[in-house]
């Protein structure tokens, strides 16, 4: 089975500019959560999306947003991009199945860099 | 708040050189507690989840263990394969999907 895949792989954009990732879950992953990893620390909380619904939002400005389409693929857009929002930027898809688990895959990241 | 902290921030061994990582956290309820292990530039890959005080999990030469405050995760024998960077996450009992990290360990096994 193909693990959760991230489009594009690299990405090179200028302050002010606005970029749009894609995401596509595991097959039957129905939650797709989002994050955003700078160099030296650990992913930091974006979004959660379930059944094409926001369940769950970080501490990011309202520049971020996203949304989950109905095959369970998702877009995160970032608007009026700064500096600081250089990152790897993950997705992870989980099949969040009730009374079961809720590990979390992760894909292999968009790499943004802001100019 | 909930906090989430990894030590140590780096850890070089030699080859056959067992050790231990460790991950404390102060979270109101804890739904799981998850390992991941992630090499330079790649997403995180799946360890394991530990879901209550006790729960051991092992893979390889990996062997994860949980208390109502930390867990470790013990690496046996180490190979340079080995090598990444080591990242706890917690789950907490008020969200399905955050995953709260900590900083990471990263790790470093010479021949």
């Amino acid at each position: 089975d193909a693990g959760v895949t991230q489009s594009p792989t690299h990405l090179i954009k200028t302050r002010g500019q606005h970029v749009t990732l894609r995401c596509s879950p595991i097959s039957g992953h129905k939650s797709v959560s989002w994050y955003q990893q700078v160099l030296g620390q650990g992913p930091q909380f974006i979004f959660q999306y379930y059944e094409k619904e926001e369940r769950g939002r970080g501490n990011f400005p309202d520049r971020f947003s996203a949304r989950q389409f109905p095959n369970y693929s998702s877009e995160l857009n970032v608007n009026a991009l700064l500096l600081g929002d250089s990152a790897l930027y993950l997705c992870a898809s989980s099949p969040l199945l009730a009374g079961a688990t809720y590990e979390q895959y992760f894909g292999p990241g968009t790499r943004l860099t802001v100019t | 708040e909930d906090q989430v902290t990894q030590s140590p921030e780096a850890l070089r061994l030699q080859e056959g050189e067992s050790s231990s990582l460790n991950c404390s956290y102060t979270v109101s309820g804890l739904r799981g507690l998850f390992w991941y292990r992630q090499d330079p530039g790649k997403g995180p890959e799946f360890l394991f989840t530990l879901y209550s005080a006790g729960e051991e999990k092992e893979k390889e030469r990996l062997k994860a263990t949980l208390t109502k405050k930390e867990s470790f995760l013990h690496i046996t024998a180490p190979k340079p394969e080995d090598s990444a960077t080591y990242l706890c996450a917690v789950l907490t009992t008020d969200s399905w999907g955050k995953l709260q990290f900590g900083a990471g360990t990263q790790v470093v096994v010479t021949p």
